[in-house]
């Protein structure tokens, strides 16, 4: 792997339920990021972070959240997964200014 | 809002042919990538762009940035086969960390 994990690598969900994604490093980035890839959409921000508890909102936030409480730990949450939640998920790590992303190898989670 | 915007979104094209994919984007920034993607894959990094008039170059495939301009190009030369895949480019704003993605070319390559 590319030193970034994602837990599950599968999930189906039922509507209206939390679910809680995974992504942990093993190479102390500094930034983490979670995207989603839809067909037509490529790829989506949903949040980032830019440190321990520093997170921020990305182009598709709504319905979700995040948390950073460790350097290695970025977890994704749909507070009550709806359909539209259908999608792979992809987790990235990135070292520094101008560096580039380190993709997981994504999540697929459908939501029924 | 960081708009990227990609063109073709998808391209057909003969091996040994010449193409270009093109890559815009709306707001000031002078930090470009450029992934590939394979089918059912994770997506993997080709080029880092860094500033205006970088030029990158592995194999058949050479990037550009122009920053005045706002356009990166992915300039594929005599394809092959193996170059079949979808190909991100990716805007790091320069006001925050938030890192856009255009849609995606998906290539495909014909013998």
């Amino acid at each position: 792997d590319a030193g970034i994990t994602q837990s599950p690598r599968h999930k189906v969900t039922e509507t209206g339920t939390p679910v809680t994604l995974r992504c942990h490093q093993t190479e102390n980035h500094r930034y983490m990021y979670w995207y989603r890839q839809d067909p037509g959409h490529g790829l989506r921000l949903i949040h980032y972070s830019y440190g321990v508890k520093d997170t921020d909102k990305g182009e598709v936030s709504d319905g979700y959240s995040v948390s950073r409480s460790k350097t290695e730990d970025f977890l994704l949450t749909l507070e009550s997964a709806t359909s539209s939640q259908t999608s792979v998920y992809f987790c990235a790590r990135k070292e520094s200014w101008g560096s580039p992303l380190h993709f997981g190898n994504g999540t697929r989670l459908t939501v029924t | 809002e960081l708009k990227v915007e990609q063109n073709p979104l998808f391209l057909s094209m003969q091996e040994g042919k010449n193409y270009t994919i093109y890559c815009n984007y709306s707001t000031t920034s002078d930090r470009l990538y450029w992934y590939r993607q394979d089918p059912g894959k994770s997506l993997e990094s080709l080029f880092v762009l860094l500033s205006n008039g970088a030029v990158k170059q592995e194999g058949r495939l050479m990037a550009s940035l122009d920053t005045k301009a706002r356009l990166s190009t992915l300039h594929i030369t005599a394809a092959v086969h193996d170059l079949s895949a979808t190909y991100f480019c990716a805007v790091d704003t320069n006001r925050d960390d938030k890192i856009i993605f255009g849609k995606g070319t998906r290539l495909h390559i014909l013998p």
